[in-house]
């Protein structure tokens, strides 16, 4: 079966770092993705990784092994406004494009 | 460049209704995807246009949903009838042909069956 998980809660502080971790089981693998989606707006891209190893943007960092079935966001300098869900997805296959497996998302809550 | 629009926002409906949600992808992107997230459940794939063609409507639940995509722009999702379970957030997602990794998200219908 198609399995993804990562925990349903999170609680950080302004200014710390944070780390969404994401596990995966999947019957094919290409691609791994994070998306930011805030209460009542539409999910937001942030990060895709296809080889393993970590992909840095800005404040904002995502690792990825295949052979662990593993990634992880990385959120650096939090800010007020990172309080969103985030959630994990999964391509299974390249021709499947935009058809994702879907984790049940990361409510991160960012307090002062 | 405007996003992805969805429309209705919030539709409420009874049971044995029919219900007519629109999504307007980005301009030039022939994907076209449908989602939907089931309160307390993930995010789950309903189908895939290119263009106006369906490409995978694997994850459409049953033969009450109706999708189309006339000509290739705008896309409809049809529930005919609304059943209970079927309430849930519908999202829409769109994303250029060549660049498929990237989807473009709609802020998603809040559809609830009374």
């Amino acid at each position: 079966g198609q399995n993804i998980d990562q925990p349903t809660e999170m609680t950080a502080t302004e200014g710390a770092i944070v780390q969404i971790n994401c596990t995966y089981q999947t019957s094919g693998f290409n691609g791994l993705f994070w998306y930011q989606q805030h209460a009542g707006e539409a999910p937001t891209f942030l990060s895709y990784n296809v080889l393993d190893g970590l992909e840095e943007k800005g404040r904002f960092s995502s690792f990825l092994s295949r052979s662990k079935g593993y990634s992880y966001l990385l959120l650096k300098e939090l800010q007020m406004k990172d309080s969103a869900s985030y959630l994990c997805a999964v391509r299974g296959f390249y021709n499947q494009g935009g058809k994702l497996i879907f984790g049940q998302g990361t409510e991160l809550s960012v307090k002062p | 460049e405007a996003g992805v629009t969805q429309f209705p926002s919030h539709s409420v409906i009874e049971k044995g209704q029919t219900v007519t949600l629109r999504c307007d992808p980005i301009s030039g992107h022939d994907n076209l995807y449908w989602y939907r997230r089931v309160m307390g459940k993930e995010i789950k794939f309903l189908l895939h246009f290119v263009k106006e063609s369906k490409q995978d409507e694997s994850g459409m639940p049953n033969n009450r949903f109706l999708a189309e995509r006339t000509g290739g722009t705008y896309s409809t999702l049809k529930v005919q009838p609304a059943e209970l379970e079927d309430s849930g957030v519908y999202f829409c997602a769109s994303s250029h042909l060549l660049t498929n990794e990237k989807l473009f998200f709609g802020s998603g219908t809040q559809l609830s069956v009374l």
